[in-house]
């Protein structure tokens, strides 16, 4: 079974708008991370959060952890046309990396 | 280097076929993986590898075979083809699953259809 859910499954937003979408999951993990997909294509490593770090940057995007409620969001500041993608959180435990359904995000010009 | 490289990109079978899903990486990475991503529910992951001569199952393993005599190759073998194996096949690699690191790199895919 899927380990992480993505939350809304899809949005859309003005260019220049932020994006927020969030992450639960199940099971006590390691990691967790985040996956851009283009359409058509692989997927793409974001950023990775520790299980003991709460917040981390890179570039525009934020993502904070909360592993009380089991739960992470992403969020991607003044969004570009290029942002446009499907978004994906994964759980790692032991050697098993679990996703998500993710999130579609379409960016409107 | 070339990253994580699949091949074919796409392939269409007959039920009851047999075929090869090749997958190479050039960074010498220990571990490995596949994964298949259906609509609406995102990877799930078919058989890994934690280096040479190690494989273990993932979620959805039934119908497919893999192996791994070298670092750098890890085909994923469809013993007979289904229609319900109609997706889009994604190999992985990472340095490690370890508390450090675990970023995967993905190849580009493998389109198949089963008719």
């Amino acid at each position: 079974s899927q380990q992480g859910e993505e939350d809304p499954q899809a949005l859309s937003i003005q260019e220049g708008e932020n994006a927020t979408m969030n992450c639960s999951y199940k099971t006590s993990i390691n990691n967790l991370q985040w996956y851009r997909q283009n359409s058509g294509r692989g997927l793409v490593h974001l950023i990775l959060i520790r299980s003991n770090e709460r917040e981390k940057h890179s570039g525009r995007l934020r993502v904070t952890l909360d592993t009380s409620k089991k739960s992470s969001s992403l969020l991607i500041t003044a969004s570009r046309a290029a942002d446009t993608a499907s978004y994906f959180c994964a759980t790692t435990n032991d050697y098993k990396l679990s996703f998500g359904a993710g999130t579609t995000v379409t960016v409107r010009a | 280097n070339a990253g994580v490289t699949q091949t074919p990109k796409f392939q269409v079978l007959k039920t009851g076929q047999s075929m090869t899903l090749q997958c190479a990486q050039d960074m010498n990475h220990e571990y490995m993986s596949w994964y298949r991503q259906d609509p609406g529910m995102g990877l799930r992951l078919i058989h890994y590898s934690v280096g040479a001569g190690i494989t273990d199952q993932g979620e959805v393993p039934n119908g497919y075979n893999v192996s791994r005599s070298t670092t750098e190759d890890f085909p994923l073998r469809l013993l007979s083809a289904a229609p319900s194996q109609t997706s889009v096949y994604f190999c992985a690699s990472s340095y490690g699953q370890s508390y450090y690191t675990g970023e995967l790199f993905f190849g580009e895919g493998s389109r198949l259809t089963v008719l």
